[in-house]
């Protein structure tokens, strides 16, 4: 069974620069995964911040972008702020109609 | 503007079924898109359950989907979900979702339903 990688936990200074990565334990991640990056604030619903791996969603700030890196997709956070503390999850697209979230990265800006 | 919104019991006892409906509003289901459900439970992460359409594409979770019935009511535009022989384990937070064909990108979620499964 594949799972979807993400680190458990991250930390950044405020004005830093983050990439939080979405792997596969299997297989690299490609374009053809339609990698999305879901950001959330407990207890609310995920917004959308990037899908199709570099497409940035409607009304999301340009500090926010997506990549692939190597065999896995990548979402990068520059001039981090507070209000960037929350929950990162990433999504992605197996094949058959299956789609399968990461674990969710907790980042904090400290 | 789409809106969607969850309905149905907090509480389900084990074994039984967790029924849940999804209102939608701003869109007609029979449109086009898929629709469905994806769950949470408390302090984990997201978990996609299945996704249907209205033309009769359906696909589900590998690990559910013995259990899981997600139907379309066009005519009132409302999307179901039934769960069947819940365990603790599905005690969730419950979103509705609309899901994009091209790009699978779930584009509009409801706010979410807490089910808890209890005696």
């Amino acid at each position: 069974q594949t799972v979807v990688t993400q680190e458990p936990s991250f930390s950044v200074s405020p004005g830093g620069t983050v990439t939080l990565t979405c792997g596969l334990t299997s297989a690299s991640v490609s374009i053809y995964n339609y990698p999305t990056w879901y950001q959330q604030t407990p207890g609310q619903a995920p917004r959308t911040l990037i899908y199709s791996t570099d497409t940035r969603s409607s009304g999301v700030p340009d500090r926010f972008s997506g990549s692939i890196v190597g065999d896995k997709a990548a979402l990068t956070i520059t001039g981090a702020q507070a209000d960037d503390e929350c929950d990162y999850y990433c999504l992605l697209y197996m094949g058959r109609g299956i789609s399968v979230f990461g674990g969710g990265t907790k980042l904090t800006v400290l | 503007q789409v809106h969607l919104q969850e309905s149905g019991p907090g509480l389900v006892e084990p074994s039984e079924t967790l029924s849940l409906t999804c209102s939608v509003s701003g869109f007609s289901i029979s449109s086009a898109f898929f629709w469905g459900w994806v769950r949470q439970p408390p302090g984990k992460g997201l978990q996609w359950i299945g996704s249907v359409s209205h033309s009769g594409g359906s696909y589900f979770s590998p690990s559910l989907k013995s259990r899981v019935t997600i139907s379309l009511d066009t005519p009132y535009d409302q999307v179901s979900l039934e769960l069947t022989s819940v365990t603790a384990a599905d005690t969730a937070l419950y979103f509705c979702v609309r899901q994009r064909g091209g790009n699978h990108l779930f584009d509009y979620w409801g706010q979410g339903t807490l089910v808890t499964v209890s005696s």
